[in-house]
């Protein structure tokens, strides 16, 4: 049973243009949200999380959008660049003791 | 300050052997958490251990095992090896099991 799911395997988008990053859970305890990139041959690298008290959190060009009532969350990178190009993880977790639980990846590619 | 650091970086094993994955936290951090990354998969939950006790376990046989240390190293062991456990394996820390987790460029491990 999949509790953090990122139906979308690749996307593709041009310098420039917004990407937009989607990920949907089902476990209703999950507060709190957060959002890796890995390259090939390393750790995923924390971008940037949210809370479920907040709906919107911005860090640069890097926003996340929390959406409880459809437990949706997005990441929208404005402007992509090629350096964007990586795979994307959603991860999400409770306040009790569960360890954190990661989607599958969505893999980004940034066209120039 | 120095990231999360895993030796060795690539290993390659024969099935039925048993193999030791180390891992040094960031300084400061007690919370190690343990994953594995195959193709198609994502990040799935190996264990945590915090102040040296383990917190949680994932879904996978006893063969795979860890600890960790006073210092908050951790190492995590796997016995009798498949060809199934090839994998990327990557270790994160925080500074307690709630704070956001910091990865390492994990352990590449190829069984023949």
């Amino acid at each position: 049973d999949q509790q953090v799911k990122q139906n979308s395997p690749s996307l593709s988008v041009q310098e420039g243009r917004i990407s937009i990053l989607n990920c949907d859970y089902t476990n209703s305890m999950f507060d709190y949200f957060l959002w890796y990139k890995k390259y090939p041959a390393e750790g995923p690298t924390f971008l940037i999380s949210i809370s479920s008290i907040k709906d919107k959190n911005e860090d640069g060009r890097f926003t996340v959008f929390l959406n409880k009532s459809a437990k949706h969350l997005s990441l929208h990178i404005v402007p992509s660049q090629p350096g964007d190009s990586a795979v994307y993880f959603c991860a999400a977790r409770d306040s009790g003791n569960t360890p954190l639980v990661f989607g599958k990846g969505t893999r980004l590619s940034v066209i120039a | 300050k120095a990231g999360v650091t895993q030796t060795p970086r690539y290993l390659i094993k024969t099935r039925g052997q048993q193999v030791t994955l180390s891992c040094s936290p960031i300084s400061g951090h007690r919370s190690v958490s343990w994953y594995q990354q195959t193709p198609g998969q994502g990040l799935q939950f190996l264990f945590e251990y915090f102040s040296e006790t383990q917190r949680n376990k994932g879904n996978f046989p006893g063969r795979f095992s860890g600890r960790q240390f006073s210092n908050s190293r951790s190492e995590m062991n796997v016995s009798t090896l498949e060809l199934g456990d090839s994998a990327l394996y990557l270790c994160a820390s925080s500074r307690t099991p709630q704070e956001t987790q910091y990865f390492g460029p994990g352990t590449r491990l190829l069984v023949l």
